[in-house]
Protein backbone atom coordinates (compact mmCIF):
# COMPACT_ATOMS: atom_id res chain seq x y z
CA UNK A 1 0.00 0.00 0.00
CA UNK A 2 0.63 3.67 0.14
CA UNK A 3 2.51 4.87 3.04
CA UNK A 4 4.81 7.64 3.85
CA UNK A 5 7.23 7.65 7.15
CA UNK A 6 8.97 10.39 9.06
CA UNK A 7 10.43 11.00 12.22
CA UNK A 8 8.74 12.80 14.38
CA UNK A 9 11.18 15.43 16.30
CA UNK A 10 14.33 16.84 15.37
CA UNK A 11 16.20 19.74 17.35
CA UNK A 12 18.87 21.51 16.19
CA UNK A 13 21.35 24.37 16.40
CA UNK A 14 20.71 27.87 15.05
CA UNK A 15 23.52 28.21 12.27
CA UNK A 16 24.05 24.23 11.82
CA UNK A 17 21.93 22.14 9.08
CA UNK A 18 19.01 20.27 9.33
CA UNK A 19 18.33 16.87 7.76
CA UNK A 20 14.62 15.48 7.73
CA UNK A 21 14.19 12.28 6.39
CA UNK A 22 11.48 10.33 4.76
CA UNK A 23 10.74 6.72 3.52
CA UNK A 24 7.69 6.02 1.29
CA UNK A 25 6.58 2.37 0.14
CA UNK A 26 4.93 3.31 -3.27
CA UNK A 27 7.31 2.47 -5.90
CA UNK A 28 4.91 4.37 -8.63
CA UNK A 29 6.03 7.39 -6.74
CA UNK A 30 6.50 9.91 -9.47
CA UNK A 31 6.91 13.10 -8.01
CA UNK A 32 8.16 13.76 -4.13
CA UNK A 33 7.18 17.10 -2.01
CA UNK A 34 8.46 18.58 0.70
CA UNK A 35 5.69 21.30 2.77
CA UNK A 36 6.53 23.10 5.20
CA UNK A 37 3.66 24.31 8.03
CA UNK A 38 4.03 27.05 10.32
CA UNK A 39 1.59 26.86 13.78
CA UNK A 40 -2.34 27.55 12.83
CA UNK A 41 -1.18 27.97 8.79
CA UNK A 42 -1.65 25.90 5.84
CA UNK A 43 0.93 24.08 4.19
CA UNK A 44 3.73 25.93 1.58
CA UNK A 45 5.28 24.42 -0.57
CA UNK A 46 8.84 24.05 -0.19
CA UNK A 47 10.08 22.03 -2.93
CA UNK A 48 9.70 18.83 -4.96
CA UNK A 49 11.89 16.53 -7.18
CA UNK A 50 10.75 14.08 -9.89
CA UNK A 51 11.34 10.50 -9.03
CA UNK A 52 13.99 10.75 -11.97
CA UNK A 53 16.25 12.84 -10.58
CA UNK A 54 18.91 12.09 -7.54
CA UNK A 55 19.25 15.56 -5.92
CA UNK A 56 17.85 19.19 -6.16
CA UNK A 57 19.00 21.86 -5.10
CA UNK A 58 17.43 25.33 -4.30
CA UNK A 59 19.10 28.19 -2.01
CA UNK A 60 19.45 26.86 1.32
CA UNK A 61 17.76 23.34 0.57
CA UNK A 62 18.51 20.26 -0.87
CA UNK A 63 16.44 17.62 -2.06
CA UNK A 64 18.28 13.61 -1.97
CA UNK A 65 16.81 10.87 -3.20
CA UNK A 66 17.45 7.46 -3.19
CA UNK A 67 14.98 5.56 -5.68
CA UNK A 68 16.33 2.47 -4.84
CA UNK A 69 15.66 2.57 -0.91
CA UNK A 70 12.76 4.59 -1.45
CA UNK A 71 13.94 7.09 0.78
CA UNK A 72 14.15 11.00 1.20
CA UNK A 73 15.80 13.68 2.55
CA UNK A 74 15.93 17.73 3.17
CA UNK A 75 18.73 19.66 4.19
CA UNK A 76 18.22 22.77 5.65
CA UNK A 77 21.69 24.80 5.49
CA UNK A 78 22.42 27.56 8.22
CA UNK A 79 19.26 26.79 10.04
CA UNK A 80 17.78 30.02 11.14
CA UNK A 81 14.96 30.63 14.02
CA UNK A 82 12.23 31.48 11.07
CA UNK A 83 12.60 27.36 9.69
CA UNK A 84 10.56 26.16 12.72
CA UNK A 85 7.83 24.44 11.60
CA UNK A 86 6.87 21.09 10.89
CA UNK A 87 7.59 19.37 7.49
CA UNK A 88 5.61 17.19 5.53
CA UNK A 89 7.26 14.99 3.35
CA UNK A 90 4.80 14.06 0.45
CA UNK A 91 4.69 11.65 -2.35
CA UNK A 92 2.60 11.45 -5.39
CA UNK A 93 1.92 8.09 -8.31
CA UNK A 94 1.73 8.71 -11.76
CA UNK A 95 -1.79 7.36 -12.19
CA UNK A 96 -2.72 9.26 -8.72
CA UNK A 97 -4.34 12.55 -8.20
CA UNK A 98 -3.88 12.21 -4.49
CA UNK A 99 -0.98 12.95 -2.58
CA UNK A 100 0.21 10.79 0.45
CA UNK A 101 1.48 12.81 3.01
CA UNK A 102 3.91 11.57 5.92
CA UNK A 103 2.80 12.38 10.07
CA UNK A 104 5.63 15.75 9.30
CA UNK A 105 8.61 16.72 11.39
CA UNK A 106 8.46 19.09 13.82
CA UNK A 107 11.96 21.10 13.66
CA UNK A 108 13.03 23.70 16.63
CA UNK A 109 16.30 25.45 16.81
CA UNK A 110 17.89 25.96 19.73
CA UNK A 111 20.08 29.22 20.25
CA UNK B 1 -1.61 37.60 -7.67
CA UNK B 2 -4.04 35.23 -5.27
CA UNK B 3 -3.57 32.37 -4.00
CA UNK B 4 -5.39 29.52 -2.79
CA UNK B 5 -7.74 31.31 -0.56
CA UNK B 6 -10.67 29.56 1.84
CA UNK B 7 -13.80 30.42 4.19
CA UNK B 8 -13.93 30.50 6.90
CA UNK B 9 -11.10 30.36 8.70
CA UNK B 10 -12.76 29.17 11.97
CA UNK B 11 -16.10 26.96 12.72
CA UNK B 12 -17.77 25.87 15.20
CA UNK B 13 -20.78 23.45 15.07
CA UNK B 14 -22.48 20.71 17.43
CA UNK B 15 -23.10 16.99 16.23
CA UNK B 16 -25.51 16.18 14.13
CA UNK B 17 -25.53 19.90 11.94
CA UNK B 18 -23.62 19.96 8.38
CA UNK B 19 -21.13 22.81 7.04
CA UNK B 20 -20.35 23.83 3.81
CA UNK B 21 -16.55 25.04 3.26
CA UNK B 22 -15.87 27.04 0.69
CA UNK B 23 -12.35 27.26 -1.46
CA UNK B 24 -11.28 29.67 -4.25
CA UNK B 25 -8.63 28.19 -6.47
CA UNK B 26 -4.96 30.31 -7.10
CA UNK B 27 -5.34 32.24 -10.20
CA UNK B 28 -4.99 30.04 -13.62
CA UNK B 29 -5.63 26.85 -11.52
CA UNK B 30 -8.30 24.74 -12.78
CA UNK B 31 -8.22 21.80 -10.14
CA UNK B 32 -9.14 21.78 -6.55
CA UNK B 33 -8.22 18.99 -3.85
CA UNK B 34 -9.48 18.32 -0.46
CA UNK B 35 -7.23 17.08 2.48
CA UNK B 36 -8.75 16.68 5.92
CA UNK B 37 -5.68 17.06 8.52
CA UNK B 38 -6.59 15.74 12.24
CA UNK B 39 -4.18 17.41 15.33
CA UNK B 40 -0.96 15.78 15.26
CA UNK B 41 -1.30 14.27 11.78
CA UNK B 42 -0.80 14.51 7.99
CA UNK B 43 -3.00 15.74 5.84
CA UNK B 44 -5.63 12.71 4.16
CA UNK B 45 -7.00 12.87 0.94
CA UNK B 46 -10.76 13.57 0.79
CA UNK B 47 -11.50 13.77 -3.34
CA UNK B 48 -10.30 16.37 -6.24
CA UNK B 49 -12.82 18.11 -8.58
CA UNK B 50 -11.68 18.78 -12.06
CA UNK B 51 -14.14 20.13 -14.67
CA UNK B 52 -17.12 20.10 -12.34
CA UNK B 53 -16.84 16.29 -11.52
CA UNK B 54 -15.47 14.24 -8.37
CA UNK B 55 -12.82 12.46 -9.97
CA UNK B 56 -11.15 10.83 -7.38
CA UNK B 57 -12.06 10.04 -4.19
CA UNK B 58 -10.11 9.39 -0.50
CA UNK B 59 -11.24 6.94 2.30
CA UNK B 60 -13.79 9.03 3.19
CA UNK B 61 -17.90 8.29 4.26
CA UNK B 62 -20.45 9.64 1.72
CA UNK B 63 -21.41 12.27 4.46
CA UNK B 64 -18.48 14.12 2.69
CA UNK B 65 -19.53 15.39 -0.64
CA UNK B 66 -18.41 18.63 -2.91
CA UNK B 67 -19.30 20.82 -5.41
CA UNK B 68 -17.10 22.67 -8.24
CA UNK B 69 -18.62 26.18 -10.12
CA UNK B 70 -17.68 27.03 -13.53
CA UNK B 71 -15.36 29.62 -11.92
CA UNK B 72 -12.96 26.37 -10.48
CA UNK B 73 -14.16 27.21 -7.02
CA UNK B 74 -15.18 24.89 -4.86
CA UNK B 75 -17.43 23.47 -1.63
CA UNK B 76 -17.22 20.68 0.39
CA UNK B 77 -20.03 19.87 2.47
CA UNK B 78 -20.01 17.46 5.55
CA UNK B 79 -23.66 15.88 6.81
CA UNK B 80 -24.25 14.42 9.99
CA UNK B 81 -21.14 16.05 11.84
CA UNK B 82 -19.28 13.50 13.98
CA UNK B 83 -17.19 14.64 17.05
CA UNK B 84 -14.01 12.98 14.90
CA UNK B 85 -14.60 15.48 12.11
CA UNK B 86 -13.02 17.95 13.90
CA UNK B 87 -9.96 19.12 11.74
CA UNK B 88 -8.34 21.59 9.55
CA UNK B 89 -9.52 21.48 6.38
CA UNK B 90 -7.50 22.40 3.48
CA UNK B 91 -7.73 22.64 -0.29
CA UNK B 92 -5.57 22.85 -2.53
CA UNK B 93 -5.43 23.77 -5.94
CA UNK B 94 -3.36 23.06 -9.29
CA UNK B 95 -3.39 23.51 -13.03
CA UNK B 96 -4.48 20.09 -13.80
CA UNK B 97 -5.07 16.90 -12.02
CA UNK B 98 -1.74 16.21 -12.09
CA UNK B 99 0.23 18.57 -11.08
CA UNK B 100 1.59 19.87 -7.99
CA UNK B 101 -0.78 21.09 -5.75
CA UNK B 102 -1.01 24.47 -3.85
CA UNK B 103 -2.39 24.46 -0.61
CA UNK B 104 -4.66 27.50 1.30
CA UNK B 105 -4.72 28.03 4.91
CA UNK B 106 -7.29 26.18 5.83
CA UNK B 107 -10.49 25.88 7.74
CA UNK B 108 -10.63 24.44 11.21
CA UNK B 109 -13.30 23.01 12.04
CA UNK B 110 -14.46 22.11 15.69
CA UNK B 111 -17.31 19.67 16.27
CA UNK B 112 -18.68 19.94 19.86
Amino acid sequence: GEDVEQSLFLSVREGDSSVINCTYTDSSSTYLYWYKQEPGAGLQLLTYIFSNMDMKQDQRLTVLLNKKDKHLSLRIADTQTGDSAIYFCAERGSSASKIIFGSGTRLSIRP
Amino acid sequence: DAGVTQSPTHLIKTRGQQVTLRCSPKSGHDTVSWYQQALGQGPQFIFQYYEEEERQRGNFPDRFSGHQFPNYSSELNVNALLLGDSALYLCASSWGQKETQYFGPGTRLLVL
